[in-house]
């Protein structure tokens, strides 16, 4: 049982350069995040899923996509990336009552 | 005011000492609240949930003070692997369901 699964651990871009960050939960969870922590800004979220095809923002959704085509996936994309997205990015599934479980985290380096 | 708000520390105690952080909430409406733990660069991992009644785990306890609003933790006998962020989370009860974060507490624990 893997839990929350994000991929890749690590990227450098370029500004302007696209990417796609993966997360694949297998908790059968209807709700799921996206999340940047920053130093001092802690965790903000980004967007969010209720349910596979729904999408919704978050705080800081600007400069970002997401897609939620199947339950078990939620994607996030840069279009083009800036230096402003250098962060750590943590994908996170479950339900506000039950608290909830978190990738390990993909480190994004803009350069 | 932000909705969560916790002091950022760092708090660094020698081993063996008690220690407890505080995490304050805006919204009177919230219901659900968590302590989470995370370790350098790592992700967040959910350590308690916090109920009306208060609640023990081991050396760890949580507890929720609704007319002041802010749950706090408290750590006995802290050991050094107590050392890591700790990271309180709130319901936000407007729109769907989410989870707010606090910044985080840092904690040292010192031989």
């Amino acid at each position: 049982n893997a839990g929350v699964t994000q991929t890749p651990k690590f990227r450098v871009l370029k500004t302007g350069q696209s990417m796609t960050l993966l997360c694949a939960q297998d908790m059968n969870h209807e709700y799921m995040y996206w999340y940047r922590q920053d130093p001092g800004m802690g965790l903000r979220l980004i967007h969010y899923s209720v349910g596979e095809g729904t999408t919704a923002k978050g705080e800081v959704p600007d400069g970002y996509n997401v897609s939620r085509l199947k339950k078990q996936n939620f994607l996030l994309g840069l279009e083009s990336a800036a230096p402003s997205q250098t962060s750590v990015y943590f994908c996170a599934s479950g339900i506000t009552q039950g608290g909830y479980t978190f990738g390990s985290g993909t480190r994004l380096t803009v350069v | 005011r932000k909705e969560v708000e916790q002091d950022p520390g760092p708090f660094n105690v020698p081993e063996g000492a008690t220690v407890a952080f505080n995490c304050t909430y805006s919204n009177s409406a919230s219901q659900s609240f968590f302590w989470y733990r995370q370790d350098c660069r790592k992700e967040p991992k959910l350590l308690m949930s916090v109920y009306s009644s208060g609640n023990e785990d081991g050396r760890f306890t949580a507890q929720l003070n609704r007319a002041s609003q802010y749950i706090s933790l408290l750590i006995r006998d802290s050991k050094l692997s107590d050392s890591a962020t700790y990271l309180c989370a709130v319901n936000r009860v407007q729109g769907a369901q989410k989870l707010v974060f606090g910044q985080g507490t840092r904690l040292t624990i010192n031989p």
